[in-house]
């Protein structure tokens, strides 16, 4: 069953503190993506990752960081969290073909809250 | 300007209607995911299309790259469809569209 995971689902952190959500995913899919959504609103990309330690900034990185050391797990890393940073947190993953970028594969999402 | 402009924005229905939502592109669109986010958060994905029209049960959806628009049909809508359906252009990373809220009413 092909499928992108994301732990933890929920997450309280104080300002100021480092935040760490992780991404699974088992289609051995090259491309792999963190969003954030805010309350009615669409997806905004932060990160993209193209495989292991090939990673580009999306459309809002500042603040965030991500790691991927495997091909099935990227990390996304909030150094001193920020209250402005609460918002719910989406994965996703693709295969690359043929230069474009297929049908993408969300997670279930992360709702962090910064205090 | 948006470069994926959905409408409507928010639609009521009563429960075995039927209804199309559309999603048109000021960009030059090849392929089209259309998602539903339900009440509980997640991102469902509906279709992944290139030109031309699929069908799932009582969902179809149709793209038409020359013209720049898809649309979503809603066959015999059922509670369950309620949400929040996203279209986006992807392709090289996806371009989402505002959504369309859906309320579909017993």
């Amino acid at each position: 069953d092909m499928k992108v995971t994301q732990m933890p689902r929920y997450l309280i952190k104080r300002m100021g503190e480092n935040v760490l959500l992780e991404c699974g995913q088992d289609m051995s899919h090259e491309t792999m993506y963190w969003y954030r959504q805010d309350p009615g609103l669409g997806l905004q990309l932060i990160y993209i990752s193209y495989d292991v330690d090939s990673n580009s900034e999306g459309d809002i990185p500042k603040g965030y960081r991500v790691s991927r050391k495997k091909r099935e797990h990227f990390s996304l890393i909030l150094d001193s969290a920020k209250t402005n940073q609460t918002s719910v947190y989406f994965c996703a993953s693709s295969l690359l073909t043929g230069g474009n970028y297929a049908e993408q594969f969300f997670g279930p999402g992360t709702r962090l809250t910064v205090l | 300007g948006d470069k994926v402009k959905q409408s409507p924005s928010a639609l009521s229905l009563q429960e075995g209607t039927n209804s199309a939502l559309r999603c048109n592109f000021s960009i030059a669109a090849t392929t089209v995911q259309w998602f539903l986010q339900n009440p509980r958060g997640s991102l469902i994905n509906l279709f992944y299309l290139v030109p031309g029209t699929k069908e799932n049960g009582r969902l179809k959806s149709t793209f038409n790259s020359k013209e720049s628009y898809s649309t979503l049909h809603i066959r015999d809508a059922q509670l369950e469809d309620s949400g929040t359906y996203f279209c986006a252009d992807s392709n090289y990373q996806l371009i989402w569209g505002s959504g369309t809220k859906l309320i579909i009413k017993p």
